[in-house]
C-alpha cells in the first residue's frame, strides 16, 4: 500500500519569506506527484504536480522538488503571501493507477 | 473556467436516515472520483469511475454506493447513516488517469 506522510503539521512564516513544506512517502512505485492548497470550507486546490521522470518543476512562485532515493518531496513558496495562508497536502499516485493517495495535511500560517 | 459542482452544498441528516451527494464533473473530463474528509483529516478515496464505469475502489463502506451517469454526472448515495459519517464529502473530475483531480467545493453532511 501507500502511505504519505508530512513532517510538520504547522508552518508559521513571515510575509515575504521562502516556505518550504515537505513530504515523505513509502511507495517507490510512486509515479505522479501533486501538491493541492486547501482554504477552509472549500475543495483541494491544484498547485502544481511533478512525474517521477523529473525531479524539479516550477511554477509561479511555487517549485516542486522530487527526491525518488530518498521518497521525498517538497514544496517551496516564494515571497510567502498572506493568502498562501492555508492547508498544504502532497498527494501521490502509482504508474498504472489514477487513484491519489493524500498525505497529511500541513497547515501554513503566514503572518504579515 | 467551469468547476466540478457538488450539491447540495449541506445536508443535516438523522441517523439511519439515507443520503444523496451529487456531483457534476468539468465538462469533457471522463473519470470523477469521490473523497471524505473527516474534521483534520486528509482526505480519503472512497470510489471513482472512468467512462461510468466503475474503476477504482477505496475505503467505501458497504453502506455507500455511487454511479456514474451517461451525462457523466456522479451521485454517491448513502444509507443506514451513522454519526461517523459526519464529513465533507468532495467529488473530484479529471481527464485520463495521471492527470490532475480537480475538486469540487464539498459536501457538508451532519449526521445527528
Amino acid at each position: 500500500g501507500e502511505s504519505v506522510g508530512l513532517h510538520l503539521p504547522t508552518l508559521s512564516v513571515q510575509e515575504g519569506d521562502n516556505s518550504i513544506i515537505n513530504c515523505a512517502y513509502s511507495n517507490s512505485a510512486s509515479d505522479y506527484f501533486i501538491w493541492y492548497k486547501q482554504e477552509s470550507g472549500k475543495g483541494p486546490q491544484f498547485i502544481i504536480d511533478i512525474r517521477s521522470n523529473m525531479d524539479k518543476r516550477q511554477g509561479q512562485r511555487v517549485t516542486v522538488l522530487l527526491n525518488k532515493t530518498v521518497k521525498h518531496l517538497s514544496l517551496q513558496i516564494a515571497a510567502t503571501q498572506p493568502g498562501d495562508s492555508a492547508v498544504y497536502f502532497c498527494a501521490v499516485t502509482p504508474l498504472g493507477y489514477s487513484t491519489l493517495t493524500f498525505g497529511k495535511g500541513t497547515m501554513l500560517l503566514v503572518s504579515p | 473556467a467551469a468547476g466540478v459542482i457538488q450539491s447540495p452544498r449541506h445536508l443535516i441528516k438523522e441517523k439511519r436516515e439515507t443520503a444523496t451527494l451529487k456531483c457534476y464533473p468539468i465538462p469533457r473530463h471522463d473519470t470523477v472520483y469521490w473523497y471524505q474528509q473527516g474534521p483534520g483529516q486528509d482526505p480519503q478515496f472512497l470510489i471513482s469511475f472512468y467512462e461510468k464505469m466503475q474503476s477504482d475502489k477505496g475505503s467505501i463502506p458497504d453502506r455507500f454506493s455511487a454511479q456514474q451517469f451517461s451525462d457523466y454526472h456522479s451521485e454517491l448515495n448513502m444509507s443506514s447513516l451513522e454519526l461517523g459519517d459526519s464529513a465533507l464529502y468532495f467529488c473530484a473530475s479529471s481527464y485520463g488517469r495521471n492527470s490532475p483531480l480537480h475538486f469540487g467545493n464539498g459536501t457538508r453532511l451532519t449526521v445527528t
